[in-house]
């Protein structure tokens, strides 16, 4: 059974800084893996989808990438800002069509 | 000109009533979930109606029933409403280029949150 793993659970940086989120799955054997963003009160945003056949994916300061033979997801955000501080989730489709979601990670971008 | 729009937003009701959260996309989108949202922040898929028709059903109380009068819309109502199924629950929609399968980005509304008395 596909589990999603999202470590760490929160996360504070300053500032400016680069960071990275991880996401892991236990069963290779997927279709996609999406990341998202949760704002509170805004609902659920998608940020990038990465096919199982695609390495990375990027939009402007974000940059996903997916290593099925190990089973990870990273989500690389450059320059972070304020505005980026949010719960983001990853989730992948796995080989019954179901998307199996992480608990996210809790971002917090420091002034 | 939201893609995805819930109604209400918040919903507060005693034990034992009926309730219907209303959910719409203008996204031309052929796909719609609804996901509920427990305490642990994991998401977890409840319906999926590809063109009206029902294609996924997990395992959920049969007090919970989804109605989709159109591919636009599909609403969500539970009967009998019980503490626990106090929570927030997300209604998204996919483009889906093959019936029934959720290979695309889903797009998701706001969600709604049900507080349970």
């Amino acid at each position: 059974k596909q589990e999603v793993t999202q470590i760490p659970a929160a996360l504070s940086v300053p500032e400016g800084e680069n960071l990275v989120l991880n996401c892991s799955f236990t069963d290779s054997a997927i279709y996609n893996l999406q990341w998202f963003r949760q704002d509170p009160g805004k609902g659920l945003t998608s940020l990038l989808l990465i096919q199982s056949s695609q390495r990375e994916q990027t939009s402007g300061r974000l940059n996903a990438s997916l290593d099925k033979s190990s089973g990870r997801s990273t989500l690389y955000i450059a320059a972070s800002q304020p505005g980026d501080s949010a719960t983001y989730l990853c989730a992948a489709l796995d080989s019954n069509y179901q998307l199996i979601w992480g608990a996210g990670t809790k971002l917090i971008i420091k002034p | 000109d939201t893609a995805v729009s819930q109604t209400p937003k918040y919903l507060v009701t005693q034990m034992g009533n009926d309730k219907s959260i209303k959910c719409e996309q203008n996204l031309g989108h052929d796909t719609m979930y609804w996901y509920k949202q427990d305490s642990k922040k994991f998401l977890k898929i409840m319906f999926s109606y590809n063109n009206k028709e029902l294609i996924i059903n997990e395992t959920v109380p049969n007090r919970f029933s989804p109605k989709s009068p159109d591919k636009a819309h599909l609403n969500l109502h539970i009967n009998s409403l019980e503490l626990g199924d106090s929570a927030v629950y997300f209604c998204a929609s996919s483009q889906d280029k093959q019936r029934g399968w959720l290979a695309d980005t889903q797009y998701f509304g706001p969600g709604t949150r049900l507080t349970v008395l």
